[in-house]
C-alpha cells in the first residue's frame, strides 16, 4: 500500500535534548512537507522540500532543521533550540505543488 | 496576520440535515483552496479542492463553493452522517507556490 509512515506516534524527550521525527513515503511524491498543530491551532508550514537535496523555510523554521538526501525520506530535527516544542507534528508529501498534499498519522512529541 | 480564517470553531447539524463550513482568506494571491478532514491524533485526509478559475466543485456528498470577489469559501455536505464528526479544516495555496495555509478548524458534530 502507497501512502506516507511517520514514527513514532508517540515520542517523549528531555529538555534540551535534540529528536529526530522520522517521514518517509512511497508515493513518488517529489514534495514533501513538515507542519506542525497546537491545540486549537490550524496547522503551521515549518519545512518543505520541492527536490531531493532542496528544502524552503516555511513560517515557523527556528529550532528545526531537515535534510532531503533520498527522495523518500524527509526526517525533522527538533533542535534543543526550539522554545515550545511539545506539539503535534505532520509530515505531508504533494505530486508537485499545484496538487493536494497526503498526510502521515503524525507524531506527538512531548518535551518534559 | 492570519490569511486564512474559519470563524466558527463548531458546528452541530442533525443528521441528514446540511452542513455548511465557512472559510475566509484575505490574500488575493491564493489561487487553489483545499478542505481537509481531521480526526483526533490522526494527519488529516483530503476532501475536495477548487481552483480560482471555478466557482464551483462538487464530489458525492460534498460541495465546495468559491466566490472570489468576496473572498470567501464554503462546504457543504449533504446529507450529513455521523462519520462525518470531526474537525475541517480550509487551506488555500498561491500561485506557483508550494506553502499550503491553514485555517484553525472548524469542529463538525453530527447527532443522530
Amino acid at each position: 500500500d502507497g501512502g506516507i509512515t511517520q514514527s513514532p506516534k508517540y515520542l517523549f524527550r528531555k529538555e534540551g535534548q535534540n529528536v529526530t521525527l522520522s517521514c518517509e513515503q512511497n508515493l513518488n511524491h517529489d514534495a514533501m512537507y513538515w507542519y506542525r498543530q497546537d491545540p486549537g491551532q490550524g496547522l503551521r508550514l515549518i519545512y518543505y522540500s520541492q527536490i531531493v537535496n532542496d528544502f524552503q523555510k516555511g513560517d515557523i523554521a527556528e529550532g528545526y532543521s531537515v535534510s532531503r538526501e533520498k527522495k523518500e525520506s524527509f526526517p525533522l530535527t527538533v533542535t534543543s533550540a526550539q522554545k515550545n516544542p511539545t506539539a503535534f507534528y505532520l509530515c505531508a508529501s504533494s505530486v508537485g505543488g499545484r496538487t493536494e498534499a497526503f498526510f502521515g498519522q503524525g507524531t506527538r512529541l512531548t518535551v518534559v | 496576520d492570519q490569511q486564512v480564517k474559519q470563524n466558527s470553531p463548531s458546528l452541530s447539524v442533525q443528521e441528514g440535515r446540511i452542513s455548511i463550513l465557512n472559510c475566509d482568506y484575505t490574500n488575493s494571491m491564493f489561487d487553489y483552496f483545499l478542505w481537509y478532514k481531521k480526526y483526533p491524533a490522526e494527519g488529516p485526509t483530503f476532501l475536495i479542492s477548487i481552483s480560482s478559475i471555478k466557482d464551483k466543485n462538487e464530489d458525492g456528498r460534498f460541495t465546495v463553493f468559491l466566490n472570489k470577489s468576496a473572498k470567501h469559501l464554503s462546504l457543504h455536505i449533504v446529507p450529513s452522517q455521523p462519520g462525518d464528526s470531526a474537525v475541517y479544516f480550509c487551506a488555500a495555496r498561491g500561485a506557483g507556490s508550494y506553502q499550503l495555509t491553514f485555517g484553525k478548524g472548524t469542529k463538525l458534530s453530527v447527532i443522530p
